[in-house]
């Protein structure tokens, strides 16, 4: 019974190209969402977080989309590099609790 | 600054044996988490606490596990008697006020044979 939900267990994309990463969660009460990032044999780290008050969030080349009714979440990396070849997490939470984490998406970025 | 540090690197041992995970947050971090990944469940959170105290341990699988924080710069997660099925990776992060930006450590590799 994940709560958050990351159904694409790999993607590659070519270098300069849009990666477009999608995570679903089930709990109508998460209002804040997150992005992490984990290269191997290293921890996971944050790279971007949206609250529900908003529909998007960019940062330089990250942006992130919420759609609240359909209950997803997805992350734009343009344009794609090589060294964003990683596994990247989506987060949820309810009211500063605990954050859920997905499965996770490989992402290769093929040079 | 240093980040999380977490001990050892790696472990492997036998199905029965005892296992203690450290970890040291980030100084001046009050939450502090214990995570699981696998490739079925993703990353699983075990057990937080906040300022030393115990805050919500319902994702421990079992009584088999249990977790300290005697001080704020010190945890340890104890598998007891460890089983092949705990074989993972335990990761500890810590955060300031729960922002959800976590800091993670570099992870426990933990082996049962």
């Amino acid at each position: 019974d994940q709560q958050v939900k990351q159904n694409s267990p790999s993607l590659s994309v070519q270098e300069g190209r849009i990666s477009i990463l999608n995570c679903d969660y089930t709990n109508s009460m998460f209002d804040y969402f997150l992005w992490y990032k984990k290269y191997p044999a290293e921890g996971p780290t944050f790279l971007i977080s949206i609250s529900s008050i908003k529909d998007k969030n960019e940062d330089g080349r990250f942006t992130v989309f919420l759609n609240k009714s359909a209950k997803h979440l997805s992350l734009h990396i343009v344009p794609s590099q090589p060294g964003d070849s990683a596994v990247y997490f989506c987060a949820a939470s309810a009211f500063g609790n605990q954050f859920y984490f997905g499965t996770g998406t490989s992402l290769t970025v093929i040079p | 600054d240093a980040g999380v540090i977490q001990s050892p690197r790696h472990e492997v041992t036998e199905m029965g044996q005892e296992v203690t995970l450290r970890c040291k947050p980030i100084s001046g971090h009050d939450y502090l988490f214990w995570y699981r990944q696998t490739m079925m469940r993703g990353l699983e959170l075990l057990i937080y606490f906040n300022n030393n105290v115990p805050i919500d341990d319902s994702g421990m699988p079992e009584d088999r596990f249990s977790a300290k924080m005697p001080n704020a710069s010190f945890s340890t997660l104890k598998i007891q008697p460890s089983e092949p099925r705990d074989s993972a990776v335990y990761f500890c992060a810590s955060s300031f006020r729960n922002t959800g930006e976590l800091f993670f450590g570099e992870g426990s590799r933990l082996t049962v044979l």
